[in-house]
């Protein structure tokens, strides 16, 4: 019964190079959303996708940051050129969209921007 | 905008007593709450939600609390073991829509 998975755990950039966060969802989950927690704060909506579809990224910088889920693979968060302030951790989250309040969370990937 | 806030940074309880957290929200478009349980390093855990038809759920040790006249929902939880020392996020959704609003946070804190 596997959770939501994440990887890698721990990412290490520097400025300026590319960051690639992958979440795959619970088994029979459809519906992906992703978070990011500033140090000191709570988690900040990013963005909210289905099977090949984005559903709200109203939570993404207009800039540099992309997420797709593709019909076959793990949901994928991109980020360019990144910056120290994205240092960051981010989290992945799941639900069956029937309930989609309900949202069950990956491990997180703390990325750290040098 | 901080829709949704939780104005304790931290709550430090003794074993076996009652634990109460609180939060506050101002959009009264949201209609379903939860909370979430987050341990160092891992993703938040969740716990026990409530329908805004509702002003009570609970679930073993824990019991959310619903005041849709005040905006205002409360975790109970009793009795208090050192194992829910943790941060404890309280979190809002508007129906049709997918995404989750958080607080801040409360760092709960069980002494033994």
């Amino acid at each position: 019964n596997a959770g939501v998975m994440q990887n890698p755990r721990h990412l290490v950039r520097r400025r300026g190079q590319e960051a690639r966060l992958r979440c795959s969802p619970m088994k029979g989950h459809s519906h992906v959303y992703w978070y990011r927690q500033l140090p000191e704060e709570g988690l900040k909506f990013m963005v909210y996708l289905q099977k090949e579809n984005i559903i709200d990224e109203s939570g993404m910088p207009k800039e540099r940051f992309s997420a797709e889920f593709p019909k076959e693979g793990p949901s994928i968060l991109r980020i360019q050129q990144v910056v120290r302030g994205d240092s960051a951790a981010y989290f992945c989250a799941s639900s069956t969209g029937t309930a989609s309040y309900e949202q069950y969370f990956g491990p997180g990937t703390r990325l750290t921007v040098t | 905008d901080q829709q949704v806030k939780q104005n304790s940074p931290s709550l430090s309880v003794q074993e076996g007593r009652i634990s109460i957290l609180n939060c506050d929200y101002t959009n009264s478009m949201f209609d379903y709450f939860l909370w979430y349980k987050k341990y160092p390093a891992e993703g938040p855990t969740f716990l026990i939600s409530i329908s805004s038809i509702k002003d009570k759920n609970e679930d073993g040790r824990f019991t959310v609390f619903l005041n849709k006249s005040a905006k205002h929902l409360s975790l109970h939880i009793v009795p208090s073991q050192p194992g829910d020392s943790a941060v404890y996020f309280c979190a809002a959704s508007e129906a049709s829509y997918g995404k989750l609003t958080f607080g801040q946070g409360t760092i709960l804190t069980v002494h033994p």
